[in-house]
């Protein structure tokens, strides 16, 4: 989980309410992406950034918004309008190219 | 559009016996391949890659993986099994056109002593 840090890692929230989850890198990255991994589907990607002030929708981005004003960091917000949140969420971040995505330890989010 | 199926939900094997995890592929370019590890409740490490070169891979941990084009698999292997071994592997692709990973469902591997 080397140079990304995610906090907290564990979060609980109730119905109607925005959470943002924090994802933070020091590895000088150009790339982030935020995931969602449910039991039995594997990780799906949300969004991503190849460049600062600059991101764009995955595949399930619908509920979910970012910002991306620092190459170091690149917040999520789970808002009210996502159906199911309670997921695990992890931050990736890459250098441009053919070359492995790093991990954060994951968010644990729980809405009730 | 880019794809990954990893076949097998569970996995069991001995401590000590060879372990193999399969995945396949399907790409409109030339493929990049990824095999991460997962343990419960942690984020993703990266095993090994294959970019362009040798068929055979070898990464972290004693880890290699094995490309083959005409199968388009990329099955991860271990010649002798860990207990510490056990945890969730993902197997992931990524095209010449695209930065995005997409990942497969994951297989569950279970080494018992």
């Amino acid at each position: 989980d080397g140079g990304i840090t995610q906090s907290p890692k564990y979060l609980f929230r109730k119905e109607g309410q925005n959470v943002t989850l924090s994802c933070e890198q020091n590895l000088n990255h150009d790339a982030m992406y935020w995931y969602r991994q449910d039991p039995g589907q594997g990780l799906r990607l949300i969004y991503y950034s190849q460049i600062v002030n600059d991101f764009q929708k995955g595949d399930i981005a619908e509920g979910y918004s970012v910002s991306r004003e620092k190459k170091e960091s690149f917040p999520l917000t789970v808002t009210s309008a996502q159906k199911n949140p309670t997921a695990f969420y992890l931050c990736a971040s890459s250098i441009p190219g053919p070359y492995e995505q790093y991990f954060g330890p994951g968010t644990r989010l729980t809405v009730t | 559009a880019q794809s990954v199926a990893q076949p097998e939900d569970q996995v069991n094997v001995a401590e000590g016996n060879p372990l193999t995890v399969k995945c396949t592929y399907s790409v409109s370019g030339n493929p990049y391949l990824f095999w991460y590890v997962q343990y419960p409740n942690r984020g993703l490490q990266f095993l090994l890659k294959y970019i362009t070169g040798d068929n055979l891979v070898k990464g972290s941990y004693g880890f290699e993986a094995e490309f083959n084009k005409s199968q388009t698999s990329f099955h991860l292997k271990k010649p002798s099994a860990l207990v510490s071994d056990s945890a969730l592997y993902f197997c992931a692709v990524r095209d010449t056109g695209f930065q995005k990973l997409v990942f497969g469902t994951g297989t569950r591997l279970l080494v018992s002593p």
